[in-house]
């Protein structure tokens, strides 16, 4: 079993639908959580970062830790078709980071 | 501020030949990585590099070797490239914020696809 699991998707909506996006974990001493988001032929840039169970909320997006079940998600409100990209989750202890497979997202207007 | 740069942005090699990705960051950061990224398999670190003169494995290390030049420098060697290398290479590089440095972001380069033959 992987550590990090993701759907690898693609996860297609549109315009304006919310989507939701999740990955489960197994190690138990991971201790923070991001989310990157990677457009084609880029490099990924950070989205979010959470170190606690619970929710946090930045614009339209808002991430969500639940250490008891090792479950963690990002909620996209209103999506554009800008946000059309792959998404990764992301979890570290001590200095590396451990990543999903990412999620295709694809937002049609 | 560059960021993260990186070079070559894309090569082909053949087999058994080797050659050096190039990787490098201004903005004083102490850690640097090296992930390759294939489909169905998401982004899997191949070496770090927590501090200048310092390297350690990843999670994929063989048939690469890494140097940390000086902290801003951080090259990925491959010496005798393999078919199973085809891959996009990204070099990354970490800051620490926050009060208590609880805040950890990786600044990611724009990566260099590499076709081996």
């Amino acid at each position: 079993q992987k550590e990090v699991e993701q759907d690898p998707g693609p996860l297609s909506v549109p315009e304006g639908a919310i989507v939701s996006l999740n990955c489960t974990y197994s190690n138990s001493a991971f201790q923070y959580f991001m989310w990157y988001r990677q457009y084609s032929r880029k490099g990924p840039e950070l989205l979010m970062y959470t170190y606690s169970s619970g929710n946090k909320e930045d614009g339209r997006f808002t991430a969500q830790v639940d250490k008891s079940s090792k479950y963690i998600s990002l909620f996209i409100r209103d999506s554009q078709p800008s946000d059309s990209a792959t998404y990764l989750c992301a979890m570290s202890v001590f200095s590396t980071l451990t990543f999903g497979k990412g999620t295709m997202l694809l937002v049609s207007p | 501020n560059a960021g993260v740069t990186q070079t070559p942005k894309f090569q082909v090699l053949k087999t058994g030949q080797s050659m050096t990705l190039q990787c490098a960051q201004d903005m004083n950061h102490n850690s640097m990585y090296w992930y390759r990224q294939d489909p169905g398999m998401g982004l899997r670190l191949i070496y770090y590099s927590a501090s200048e003169g310092t390297t350690d494995k990843g999670e994929v290390p063989n048939g690469y070797n890494v140097s940390r030049l000086n902290k801003r420098e951080f090259s990925l060697r491959l010496e005798s490239a393999a078919p199973s290398q085809t891959s996009v290479y990204f070099c990354a590089s970490r800051a620490v914020t926050g009060g208590d440095g609880s805040q950890e972001t990786q600044y990611f380069g724009p990566g260099t696809r590499l076709l081996v033959l």
